[in-house]
């Protein structure tokens, strides 16, 4: 069974470039959560994607978007990238079923914005 | 709207010693309760969930967690503190319901363990 992966492992940009990191879910998993989690803080949920369609979303401005494809791996976009969203983006799958709330995450991708 | 607390951002204990991370939820329907791990530069390993079973919830690396509805806590513990325990531990929670689901972590608890 292949856990979750996501690239790239380290990234670095300036204010105002755009990002897109990427995720490839568990074997087997239907559905992809991205968190972000910054320096000293427990993960943000951004959003979920089920089925190719973001079904959840957190606090996070339209600028952070997503994709997910027929193979259940996943994008995040960032545009317009400010300071603050240097963080380590957390990439999650799991299996959308009764009592299976279960996600298992990626190593994540270390964003630093300059 | 569901949230936990976790008390105390550093913890140290001796190797040997008792593990005692705590966890209080906040929750308007009957939850489920995770605990994660997360080594340095590294992503979140599961180490146990609560999902209405039994309260009593055994996970990897010898850790436990017990659910009390009464006083909302779902505390982590471990009998022996091993070097290799150190670690950050993030308490989540989400509900039951089936499709959209998030987890909404605690702010961590950073395990510190000595010779």
């Amino acid at each position: 069974e292949t856990g979750v992966t996501q690239s790239p492992t380290h990234l670095i940009k300036t204010r105002g470039q755009q990002v897109t990191l990427r995720c490839s879910s568990q074997s087997g998993h239907n559905t992809v959560s991205w968190y972000q989690q910054a320096l000293g803080q427990g993960p943000q949920f951004i959003f979920q994607y089920y089925r190719e369609e973001e079904n959840g979303r957190g606090n996070f401005p339209p600028r952070f978007s997503g994709l997910q494809f027929p193979n259940y791996s996943s994008e995040l976009n960032v545009n317009a990238l400010e300071l603050d969203d240097s963080a380590l983006y957390l990439c999650a799958s799991s299996l959308a079923t009764a009592g299976r709330n279960e996600q298992f995450f990626g190593p994540g991708t270390r964003l630093t914005v300059l | 709207a569901q949230s936990v607390t976790q008390l105390g951002s550093h913890v140290s204990v001796s190797e040997g010693a008792l593990v005692l991370l705590r966890c209080n939820y906040s929750s308007s329907v009957p939850p489920y309760l995770f605990w994660y791990v997360q080594y340095p530069n590294q992503g979140l390993q599961l180490l146990l969930k609560y999902t209405s079973a039994a309260t009593l919830v055994k996970g990897i690396n010898g850790f436990e967690a017990e659910f009390k509805k009464s006083e909302t806590s779902f505390h982590l513990t471990k009998p022996s503190a091993h070097m290799s325990d150190a670690a950050e531990y993030f308490c989540a929670v989400s509900g039951r319901n089936t499709g959209f689901q998030k987890l909404v972590f605690g702010t961590g608890t950073r395990l510190l363990v000595s010779p």
